[in-house]
């Protein structure tokens, strides 16, 4: 059975670092790895989508990447901002019986 | 304006009392599914459906029902609500190519529902 975890589960820096989520999963079979952000009260954000074949995928501060052989991946928050406060997920797509499997998240608090 | 709307936004019921919460894409989108959040757990999934008239379990069906008669609309139904089924349910839907997702992901906002 596919597990996620990500580390830490909280996170709080100073407003400008740079910073590092992790994610890790037990399964390699899977198409893709997707991270979301979540806002207190609202649904999920898809943030950047992973192929399985794909090493990484940026898009503005935001940086994923993917080493699928070792169940890792990781997203880098460049120049962090408190608008960037959020829990931030990761989730993976099972190559078999189309099951995507969330983590339980990390909580971010960026303070100015 | 591309979009998944969930209603209703909160919901308060008592034990036993059918209740459907209504879940609408409009992106054309092959997949959708249903999940809920639950403090601890995670989300998990529900159900989801590749496409019209396709539908298949996830990992915590018991309890829920769901039908996609339009390629749009994918509601979510608890013929007998339970306490244990208080929780934050999301929406969610995706294009899926060839019965696979490659594509991101949209959520709609969100079902808080609380069973007495």
């Amino acid at each position: 059975k596919q597990e996620v975890t990500q580390i830490p589960a909280a996170l709080s820096v100073p407003e400008g670092e740079n910073l590092v989520l992790n994610c890790s999963f037990t399964d390699s079979a899977i198409y893709n790895l997707q991270w979301f952000r979540q806002d207190p009260g609202k649904g999920l954000t898809s943030l950047l989508l992973i192929q399985s074949s794909q090493r990484e995928q940026t898009s503005g501060r935001l940086n994923a990447s993917l080493d699928k052989s070792s169940g890792r991946s990781t997203l880098y928050i460049a120049a962090s901002q408190p608008g960037d406060s959020a829990t931030y997920l990761c989730a993976v797509y099972m190559e078999y019986g189309n099951k995507l499997v969330f983590g339980a998240g990390t909580i971010l608090r960026v303070k100015s | 304006e591309a979009q998944v709307t969930q209603n209703p936004r909160y919901l308060i019921t008592v034990t036993g009392k059918k209740l459907t919460v209504t879940c609408s894409q409009n992106m054309n989108h092959e997949y959708m599914s249903w999940y809920r959040q639950d403090p601890g757990l995670g989300l998990r999934q529900i159900y989801y459906s590749m496409n019209v008239e396709v539908t298949d379990k996830g990992d915590v069906p018991e309890g829920y029902k769901v039908s996609r008669k339009e390629k749009r609309n994918f509601p979510l139904i608890l013929e007998s609500p339970s306490p244990n089924q208080t929780s934050l349910y999301f929406c969610a839907s995706s294009t899926g190519t060839g019965g696979v997702l490659y594509e991101k992901l949209f959520f709609g906002s969100g079902t808080q529902l609380s069973v007495l």
